[in-house]
């Protein structure tokens, strides 16, 4: 099973400032990776997916990019609505199985 | 685009088993695939398992094999996971999320995601 980590656990950042967060796969998942922001109370929202193209509806500020075991989410300038938890989820071809990273907290620093 | 309404709030007892359905509305049911994923409290999401309607055929995690029934009515749209021999342990929000169908590919994202059903084991 493909296992991922999430880094940092937690980034504290202002707003306006960059975030830059990492997802790494134990065996490579080629460009299969979605990244998805969850806020309390909320269920989770794609943002993210195939590694690098936005959901419908994402803002600009949202990037994604990597291949085979790196990937990498960026926020450009931190809105007040982004401090949230941000997960990466990838898939095996067949059949299909999902998995989670641990998640990364963005909070106001 | 589909959008997944979910049942309501559930108390059980341990060892007793819960049923949460998922109805979807607003897209073809066939178009899509469903998968159940729980989050417990303050943790992360942990994928169950899941099924394809028009296949008719469920997968599940390793660690939810012989515990979970993932089912499909494609007559009502709605989708179903019963878990059983509940332990306080599954206390957990349980979402169901969708995953399109595309040229026939099943997609590798989840969207949407319905608003999460709160299961509370609990003697």
């Amino acid at each position: 099973e493909i296992v991922l980590t999430q880094s940092p656990a937690t980034l504290s950042l202002s707003p306006g400032e960059r975030a830059t967060l990492s997802c790494r796969a134990s065996q490579s998942v080629s460009s299969y990776l979605a990244w998805y922001q969850q806020k309390p109370g909320q269920a989770p929202r794609l943002l993210i997916y195939d590694a690098s193209n936005r959901a419908t509806g994402i803002p600009a500020r949202f990037s994604g990019s990597g291949s085979g075991t790196d990937f990498t989410l960026t926020i450009s300038s931190l809105e007040p609505e982004d401090f949230a938890v941000y997960y990466c989820q990838q898939r095996s071809n067949w059949p299909p199985v999902f998995t989670f990273g641990p998640g990364t907290k963005v909070d106001i620093k | 685009q589909v959008q997944l309404v979910q049942s309501g709030a559930e108390v059980k007892k341990p060892g007793s088993s819960v049923k949460v359905s998922c109805k979807a509305s607003g897209g073809t049911f066939s178009s899509y695939a469903i998968s159940w994923v729980r989050q417990a409290p303050g943790q992360g999401l942990e994928w169950m398992g899941g099924i394809i309607p028009i296949f008719g055929t469920a997968n599940y995690a390793q660690k939810f094999q012989g515990r979970v029934t993932i089912t499909a009515d494609e007559s009502t749209s709605t989708a179903y996971m019963e878990l059983s021999s509940l332990r306080s342990e599954d206390t957990a929000v349980y979402y169901c999320a969708s995953l399109a169908i595309v040229k026939q590919q099943l997609v590798n994202w989840f969207d949407p995601w319905g608003q999460g059903t709160l299961v509370t084991v609990s003697s």
